[in-house]
């Protein structure tokens, strides 16, 4: 079977606090491709990063990191200094290698307060 | 600028009619995608299509149905037989499979009344 979970289904933070969305995924496919998409209250997906199964390598963009595991088969998500702009619905996806169907996770709402 | 459109994004009809939301890209891509959004859940997949002319069903495409005549443009009707039509209905393509993001539409959210 193939999934993605987020298991956290809310989060509420406050300003400037660092915060770690978790994604964890089950395929069993050697090659595969994640992604992680941003849903803002306006509705629209953005895309923030993907990684394909042989790429280990954690990578930080801005504020943004993400660590790869997979011997955990996890995708986990962490915003530095959290701010306001960055409450949003956040969403992991999986695409098994050779397919047209990602899988996405059900989400996890941030909230960053003021 | 190169994107997705979905028009309208605001969609109201009365039970029992069939509604039709557009969906146009001018990215060049092959493959596109209809999913369904419904309060606090993730998307679920309706229908896909890898290239004109062909679409697949997805996790849930009883009571819609799409066409594919060309490359930018992937319709989805919401026809009748679907029970409960009520969700926001988001639109994406990408170039292909493997290591290709989607890109994806503003969204339509249909109320059915």
């Amino acid at each position: 079977a193939q999934k993605v979970t987020q298991a956290q289904t809310e989060i509420s933070v406050v300003e400037k606090e660092d915060v770690t969305l978790d994604c964890v995924y089950e395929t069993r496919d050697t090659t595969y491709y994640l992604f992680w998409y941003k849903q803002p209250p306006s509705g629209e997906l953005v895309f923030l990063i993907r990684r394909n199964s042989f790429d280990e390598q954690n990578e930080i963009s801005g504020r943004y990191s993400w660590n790869f595991q997979k011997s955990t088969s996890s995708f986990n998500f962490t915003i530095t200094a959290s701010q306001v702009v960055d409450s949003a619905v956040y969403f992991c996806a999986l695409l098994p290698s050779g397919t047209y169907k990602y899988i996405f996770g059900t989400g996890t709402r941030l909230k960053v307060l003021a | 600028d190169g994107g997705i459109t979905q028009s309208p994004k605001y969609l109201f009809r009365k039970e029992g009619q069939n509604v039709t939301l557009s969906c146009e890209q001018n990215l060049n891509h092959d493959a596109m995608y209809w999913y369904r959004q419904d309060p606090g859940q993730g998307l679920r997949l309706i229908y896909y299509s890898q290239i004109v002319n062909d679409f697949q069903k997805g996790d849930i495409a009883e009571g819609y149905s799409v066409s594919r005549e060309k490359k930018e443009s992937f319709p989805l009707t919401v026809t009748s037989a679907q029970k409960n039509p009520t969700a926001f209905y988001l639109c994406a393509s990408s170039q292909g499979a493997n290591f290709n993001e989607q890109f994806f539409g503003p969204g339509t959210r249909l109320t059915v009344l």
